[in-house]
């Protein structure tokens, strides 16, 4: 897998939009970028992939540099139940597939 | 529809007696992973099996540990002499297939909170 870089910790006032980033500098051309969150006590939820465009769902959309060596995650109006851990992961198809999670970025939403 | 289910959600048993944890992935979903996650760690892989297959067992932490998949479905994970470090949450999650390009997101189940006294 790529490493991948994120802050530990982010704030992010309810209502406002969250940009989470993520650099991935060792990112080989075709590892996609897949971003997961973990709510407390929960299993980690999918968000969203990218390989090199720009991706939108109705969760959040994802931005990747046109060099890919950096991606920002992005929810438009974060709400608190956001507040979670969110993984950047950019995984090497060669191993099957399996995730490699660093510390990922703690936020937290405040009212 | 149903999602990646484990059982039980909470397991504490007594140093050295064995334990089996159950994943019962996505149906039809051929691709199956084993992770943990300690205590303010990280999420560790485990295992990963392919049908009934397991081509990549590299993060298996010793030889106490073992998986086996029957029918291409369900999954048990047996940790055998189990020991206070294996205090974790196991987490299962599951695919359509071993993602490939992109085309293949992971769906996680709840997790099995295992303590060892």
């Amino acid at each position: 897998d790529a490493k991948t870089t994120q802050p530990p910790s982010m704030d992010c006032a309810e209502g406002r939009a969250a940009n989470l980033p993520c650099n991935h500098s060792t990112i080989s051309g075709n590892e996609y970028v897949y971003w997961y969150r973990q709510i407390h006590s929960q299993g980690p939820q999918y968000i969203i992939h990218g390989l090199k465009n720009n991706e939108t769902n109705e969760m959040a959309s994802l931005i990747i540099t046109e060099d890919r060596k950096s991606s920002t995650l992005i929810l438009p109006h974060a709400t608190l139940r956001d507040t979670a851990v969110y993984y950047c992961i950019a995984p090497n198809y060669n191993q099957g597939g399996k995730l490699i999670f660093g510390q990922g970025t703690e936020l937290s939403v405040k009212p | 529809g149903a999602g990646v289910s484990q059982s039980p959600s909470n397991k504490v048993t007594e140093k050295g007696k064995d334990v089996e944890l159950r994943c019962d992935p996505i149906s039809g979903h051929t691709a199956l992973y084993w992770y943990r996650q300690s205590l303010g760690q990280g999420l560790e892989f485990l295992i990963y099996f392919q049908g009934n297959s397991a081509p990549d067992k590299s993060g298996l932490p010793s030889d106490r540990f073992s998986a086996e998949r029957t029918g291409g479905s369900v999954s048990t994970l047996t940790i055998q002499r189990t020991q206070q470090e294996d205090s974790a949450v196991y987490l299962c999650a599951s695919s359509l297939d071993p993602p490939l390009r992109g085309a293949g997101e992971q769906y996680f189940g709840p997790g099995t909170r295992l303590t060892v006294t």
